[in-house]
């Protein structure tokens, strides 16, 4: 079955970029019927979307966090990617990364969720 | 963009009891051409990522016991367990995803009387 794997630095500089990888498993990520994004969720606080994500590169960004976001795709890899610049204690957070189905042209809920990453921002 | 509030917060139900858990769209989430309702809701367990429970505001997931039911249309949604199990204790979010950013709510944390 389709599984999804977050990986990266559980801690960040303030100021620098936080790097997150997804590696999908199971499963295509160049399927057609797919988007992936990125979630996260500060320490007992609600959840976030971030970004998502097609196979071509199509994105879709959070405008809270436009200007600091970018999402990735390496379909050799079976990976997307996030990175986040000019991070503060505010991006403190479990990072997760998701499938998001599309039906032409229709979203659909996030169905399948990596288990999460914790990444600190500190000196 | 179309934010979601939850109501309550926090919730005590006794085991058997039934929870009910709303959800207020700040505009409508019902898509007119399919007359579908854009609304998720999701279970969050301590620990463990978010599971999603209903789409379309009330088609079950596979696999979600059939004590969750989910209800309602345009900007007012509920969350029912009909009898609360102690693996029920969870926090739970609705979310819209009738276009973006998504927004989820702030989520409504259930606990057992």
């Amino acid at each position: 079955q389709l599984q999804l794997q977050e990986s990266g630095p559980g801690l960040v500089k303030p100021s620098e970029t936080l790097s997150l990888t997804c590696t999908v498993s199971g499963g295509s990520i160049s399927s057609s019927t797919y988007y992936w994004g990125w979630i996260r969720q500060p320490p007992g606080k609600g959840l976030e979307w971030i970004a998502s994500i097609y196979y071509s590169g199509s994105t879709y960004y959070n405008p809270s966090l436009r200007g600091r976001v970018t999402i990735s795709v390496d379909t050799s890899k079976n990976q997307f990617s996030l990175k986040l610049s000019s991070v503060t204690a505010a991006d403190t957070a479990v990072y997760y990364c998701a499938r998001l189905p599309s039906d032409s042209g229709s979203w659909l809920p996030l169905d399948i969720w990596g288990q999460g990453t914790m990444v600190t921002v500190s000196s | 963009d179309i934010v979601m509030t939850q109501s309550p917060d926090s919730l005590a139900v006794s085991l058997g009891e039934r929870a009910t858990i709303n959800c207020k769209s700040s505009q409508s989430v019902l898509y007119s051409s399919n007359n579908k309702n854009y609304l998720a809701w999701y279970q969050q367990k301590p620990g463990q990522p978010p599971k999603l429970l209903i789409y379309w505001a009330s088609t079950r997931e596979s696999g979600v016991p059939d004590r969750f039911s989910g209800s309602g249309s345009g900007t007012d949604f509920t969350l029912t367990i009909s009898s609360l199990q102690a693996e029920d204790v969870a926090v739970y979010y609705c979310q819209q995803y009738y276009g973006t950013p998504f927004f989820f709510g702030q989520g409504t944390k259930l606990e057992i009387k």
